[in-house]
């Protein structure tokens, strides 16, 4: 059974500062790993999606880059923002079926 | 750009009660997925659809919980007779394709259900 796990659960960092996110799953039979970003009490917004061929993805300050054999994922954030404060979730879909298994996600506070 | 919308954004309930959560998939998009978030816990995949089946559902998906495509463009989740464990948020999802690969999953801004 697919387990995604995210490591820190919390983090608060100045204004400017560089970052990362931890993602790691269980089962390496996945079809693609995807970040997405949830504000307080709203949706969920997809940042990068990796699909299982692919090492990294970039979107503007942001790289996600995807190491299937060992389970791992990591979101860079550069120059971090106040407005980049939100909760990260990491989501894989496995190969066994239509669904996505979700990390319990990363709440990240950047201070002006 | 193109989202899913979901209505209603907020719903209490009383127990025992049936409830019905509607979603617009985005309209080209074959997929169709729900999932929910009790506060504070992970996002839990509920059920996913596909040519007006089931393609996929949890063990959170029993017999209490159906879906259906009444036309073409809605997506609903019917809880039959909801209890309190069932308060949570519900997000609708859609993708074009399933995620055999690069095929990004959408979802909507959710439906807060509190069975009271």
């Amino acid at each position: 059974k697919q387990e995604v796990t995210q490591i820190p659960a919390a983090l608060s960092v100045p204004e400017g500062e560089n970052l990362v996110l931890n993602c790691s799953f269980t089962d390496s039979a996945i079809y693609n790993l995807q970040w997405f970003r949830q504000d307080p009490g709203k949706g969920l917004t997809s940042l990068l999606l990796i699909q299982s061929s692919q090492r990294e993805q970039t979107s503007g300050r942001l790289n996600a880059s995807l190491d299937k054999s060992s389970g791992r994922s990591t979101l860079y954030i550069a120059a971090s923002q106040p407005g980049d404060s939100a909760t990260y979730l990491c989501a894989v879909e496995g190969t066994g079926g239509f669904k996505t298994i979700f990390g319990a996600g990363t709440r990240l506070f950047v201070k002006a | 750009e193109p989202e899913v919308t979901q209505t209603p954004s907020h719903q209490v309930t009383q127990m025992g009660q049936e409830v019905i959560l509607r979603c617009v998939p985005i309209s080209n998009h074959l997929y169709f997925y729900w999932y929910r978030q009790i506060l504070g816990q992970k996002v839990e995949f509920l059920v996913s659809f596909y040519n007006n089946e089931i393609s996929e559902k949890s063990e959170i998906f029993d017999d209490q919980f159906s879906v259906e495509r009444p036309d073409g463009s809605n997506f609903t989740l019917k809880i039959r007779s909801t209890k309190l464990e069932d308060s949570a948020m519900y997000f609708c999802a859609s993708s074009e394709l399933a995620n055999l690969g690069g095929n990004t999953i959408y979802f909507g801004e959710g439906s807060w259900l509190t069975v009271v």
